[in-house]
């Protein structure tokens, strides 16, 4: 059974914290994403990544950083919370090379910045 | 405009209904379409692929129009777990990035 999970359910932080979201696949997919989901606005990808130590920016790459030392693990890394980062952030790994049709998600981080 | 755009709902419809949802889709160049659903706090599960011929998977029939940029997603004889949220998903630009729309809520009533 294919599995990609989050290291948190729920998170709360404060302004200006460091905030990392970690995740992890089992499925040996090269692809995984980092997607953020708000009411209204759908998922919104935020940076993925093709290949370990590789990164490409999404759609709202701004506040946020990514890394990939493993296959199987991909971190966003939030430098300095703020609270227009309260958010579901979802997590998701699919295919290799160009393929990526489908995508597999995790549970998901609902992160809230006070 | 939005590069996918879908009807937010809700659908509220008594079991056994039948229920049609639309989206369209901005990019002329995507190549690929899927429909995804997520339930309740839960994450997203790709529910079936679209094909430009139309495919079906029991009670779930999809249909691409390329000229008109359009995707439907028809669920027959409804039943309470279709209750979810169905997004229109494309696969265009990057062969990676995949742009969901925002979603449509469907709750079937008993």
């Amino acid at each position: 059974d294919v599995k990609v999970t989050q290291s948190s359910r729920y998170l709360v932080k404060r302004t200006g914290e460091k905030v990392f979201l970690e995740c992890v696949q089992d499925m040996d997919h090269e692809n995984m994403f980092w997607y953020r989901q708000d009411p209204g606005l759908g998922l919104r990808l935020i940076y993925f990544s093709y290949d370990v130590k590789m990164k490409e920016k999404g759609d709202i790459p701004e506040g946020y950083s990514v890394s990939r030392e493993k296959k199987e693990r991909f971190s966003l890394i939030l430098e300095s919370a703020s609270t227009n980062q309260t958010s579901m952030y979802l997590c998701a790994s699919g295919g290799t090379g160009m393929s990526t049709d489908t995508q597999y998600f995790g549970p998901g981080t609902r992160l809230t910045v006070l | 405009r939005k590069e996918v755009e879908q009807d937010p709902g809700p659908f509220n419809v008594p079991e056994g209904a039948t229920v049609a949802f639309n989206c369209t889709y901005s990019n002329s160049a995507s190549q690929s379409f899927f429909w995804y659903r997520q339930d309740c706090r839960k994450e997203p599960k790709l529910l079936m692929s679209v094909y430009s011929s139309g495919n079906e998977d029991g009670r779930f029939t999809a249909q691409l129009n390329r000229a008109s940029q359009y995707i439907s997603l028809l669920i027959r004889d409804s039943k309470l777990s279709d209750s979810a949220t169905y997004l229109c998903v494309v696969l265009s630009g990057s062969a990676r990035q995949l742009t969901f729309g925002s979603g449509t809520q469907l709750t079937v009533l008993p």
